[in-house]
């Protein structure tokens, strides 16, 4: 069965660094999605992207962030200068199709922590 | 703006009992909503969701759940836990009325199931 991958796990960096996390969504979903789950809390949307654009953010979603598909299979979010509270699990998800009655499938996410 | 509600961070049960996952949604329009699953270390995996077509919706692994419309809630239950259920289930809507897809989560709860 298709499933949405992602690289790395684990991720551990100093405040003021980059990061890039990486994803491969499944194959024949044209529509990409960022989440993240700080630690004891919900899960919250970042960034919808289709046709190479972003397509939705939240308010999360500021400068620091940005997001990209650098070829035919992975999408990736880049963090510019990493802050403490960015520690947290980052899931991407992709859709075959855009609507709210669409399954979004989920990677196994990656843990990020920031010292 | 849409928002869930899942009633308790932590529910157990014995093997062999009823499973009652409580989930209540806000929206101001008819919304679209889903179950998650989250087994250690995996992503996050679809059990269900309700689309309108019918109030009573079956997943996988043997549960369901009810969309009731007048308590704005859509529980999740299952007859008879089994061991393997131990997980964290997770709520979520779709706005119904918008372009984006943003999902919007609860903050989860962690099924634990004893023998």
């Amino acid at each position: 069965e298709p499933e949405v991958t992602q690289t790395p796990s684990h991720q551990v960096t100093q405040m003021g660094q980059e990061v890039i996390l990486r994803c491969v969504p499944i194959s024949n979903h044209l529509y990409f999605y960022w989440y993240r789950q700080i630690l004891g809390q919900k899960v919250e949307f970042l960034v919808s992207f289709y046709n190479n654009e972003i397509s939705e953010k939240s308010e999360i979603f500021d400068d620091q962030f940005s997001v990209e598909r650098p070829d035919g299979s992975n999408f990736t979010l880049k963090i510019r200068s990493t802050k403490l509270e960015d520690s947290a699990m980052y899931f991407c998800a992709s859709s075959e199709g855009q609507g709210p009655q669409e399954t979004q499938y989920f990677g196994p996410g990656t843990r990020l922590l920031v010292l | 703006a849409q928002s869930v509600t899942q009633l308790g961070s932590h529910v157990s049960v014995s093997e062999g009992a009823l499973v009652l996952l409580r989930c209540n949604y806000s929206s101001s329009v008819p919304p679209y909503l889903f179950w998650y699953v989250q087994y250690p270390n995996q992503g996050l995996q679809l059990l269900l969701k309700y689309t309108s077509a019918a109030t009573l919706v079956k997943g996988i692994n043997g549960f369901e759940a009810e969309f009731k419309k007048s308590e704005t809630s859509f529980h999740l239950t299952k007859p008879s836990a089994h061991m393997s259920d131990a997980a964290e289930y997770f709520c979520a809507v779709s706005d119904g009325n918008q372009a984006g897809t943003a999902l919007i989560f609860g903050k989860g709860t962690t099924l634990s199931v004893s023998s």
